[in-house]
């Protein structure tokens, strides 16, 4: 079974610095997909950014990125120049893949405060 | 376009009732699926469906059953609520396409099981 790990239960940050969360996991599998959800206040669950295992080249979404490290099985979503509107749940979150259901496994997430 | 939608947003049940928490998704998308959310657990999943007529269940199924008469609906059932099931309950969707493997998540259901 894969499991995803987060070890950071709480950080923070001061706006417009940049901050990194961290996220491990553990698979057998050679395919799979990598998430980060954000989770405001509102309970709304919000894709950040996702990865594709057989992609070296790490993703990026504006502020977001991440380090996809396959072997060591990591997976961390740096935030650059914070924002207020960043404060939030973060879930790491793993995928098999379609055939499988397009099932996600989480973590059990980071809170992040982003301070003025 | 409405996207994921659950109801009801909030509900109070004693220890016994059931109930039904609804779920709907206007974007034709076969795979749907149920997930918990616990402090400290992050998102649990509870049921799922990769299309009409087919269900399994995912990591914690017990006192839970579902269906899925037609594409748009997945409906979870409690039969018999227990305080344990006290939880943060989402609903979600996704395509089966080749290269989108987004899920598309309803906005919540906090039950409360006294």
């Amino acid at each position: 079974a894969q499991t995803v790990t987060q070890s950071q239960p709480e950080m923070s940050v001061q706006e417009a610095e940049t901050v990194t969360l961290s996220c491990t996991y553990d698979t057998s599998e050679n395919n799979y997909y990598l998430f980060w959800y954000k989770q405001p206040p509102s309970r709304q669950m919000i894709l950040v950014i996702r990865q594709e295992a057989y992609k070296q080249q790490n993703a990026t979404e504006n502020r977001f990125s991440v380090n996809f490290q396959k072997a060591a099985k990591s997976f961390s979503l740096k935030i650059s120049d914070s924002q207020l509107g960043d404060t939030a749940m973060y879930f790491c979150a793993f995928m098999r893949g379609r055939e499988y259901g397009n099932k996600l496994v989480f973590g059990a997430g980071t809170i992040l405060r982003v301070k003025s | 376009n409405a996207g994921v939608t659950q109801t009801p947003k909030f509900q109070v049940l004693k220890t016994g009732q059931s109930m039904t928490l609804q779920c709907a998704q206007d974007m034709n998308h076969e795979y749907m699926s149920w997930y918990r959310q616990d402090p400290g657990m992050g998102l649990r999943l509870i049921h799922y469906s990769v299309g009409a007529g087919i269900t399994d269940q995912g990591e914690v199924p017990n006192g839970y059953n579902v269906s899925r008469s037609t594409t748009e609906d997945f409906p979870l059932r409690l039969l018999s609520a227990a305080p344990s099931q006290t939880s943060v309950y989402f609903c979600a969707s996704s395509e089966t396409g080749a290269t989108n493997e987004k899920l598309f998540f309803g906005s919540g259901t906090q039950l409360s099981v006294l």
